[in-house]
């Protein structure tokens, strides 16, 4: 059974870098066929897709975001990260990593979310 | 940005009762649709992917229909493990975006 699991600190002071991991259990990131995403959900907003990213190294970004987030993989760990630069109160969410299979565009698994305050 | 909006943002049911959900997209994304269920404190379920094809160990209750804008979500016979937040996303272009969500709680 495939199992994502968020990790990364809980407060982030403005200004600084928000980072977060994500573990897979259950699978390989380095077997390919799966794109690794990061999504995210402000308190009373809906979700914004933040990015993803292919063990190739290709990686997609959200628009708006793109010039302030790097999502990088760690093979050897089965682990892929989230950095976001430049934090503001407005990055306060809670952040999810998800699973994207290559051949159809939906995330099958996701992880449990892990709530980042920016204060 | 392709803008997802769902209807209606919440709903009471009773357990047994037919429910259905609609998510219409701001412009055609063919059948590149996906339906999800959320429970709070739980990571999102995936329900439906292309608009119609059920994703493996989902309730056959649970099925889509729809394609270029308009889309449903329709759970026949409401079980008390559905109650929960239900929300769409579409996967036809970058950056991928998700309707606002649909809290289905108990009449």
């Amino acid at each position: 059974q495939v199992q994502l699991q968020e990790s990364g600190p809980g407060l982030v002071k403005p200004s600084q870098t928000l980072s977060l991991t994500c573990t897979v259990s259950g699978a390989s990131i380095g077997s390919g066929s799966y794109y690794w995403n990061w999504i995210r959900q402000p308190a009373g907003k809906g979700l914004e897709w933040i990015g993803r990213m292919y063990v190739s190294g290709t990686t997609n970004y959200n628009p708006p975001l793109k010039s302030r987030v790097t999502i990088s993989v760690d093979t050897s760990k089965n682990q892929f990260s989230l950095r976001v630069d430049s934090v503001t109160a407005a990055d306060t969410a809670v952040y999810y990593c998800a699973r994207v299979p290559s051949d159809f565009d939906a995330f099958d698994i996701w992880g449990q979310g892990t709530m980042v305050t920016v204060s | 940005d392709i803008q997802m909006t769902q209807s209606p943002s919440s709903v009471s049911a009773s357990v047994g009762d037919r429910v259905t959900i609609t998510c219409q997209a701001s412009e055609d994304i063919g059948s590149w649709l996906a339906w999800y269920q959320h429970k709070p404190g739980s990571a999102p379920k995936l329900l439906i992917f292309t608009a119609s094809s059920l994703h493996s160990g989902v309730p056959a209750r649970f099925s889509g229909s729809g394609s270029g804008t308009d889309f449903t979500l329709t759970i026949s016979g409401l079980q008390p493990e559905d109650f929960a937040t239900y929300f769409c996303q579409q996967g036809i272009s970058f950056p991928f975006t998700f309707g606002p969500g649909t809290k289905v709680d108990i009449k």
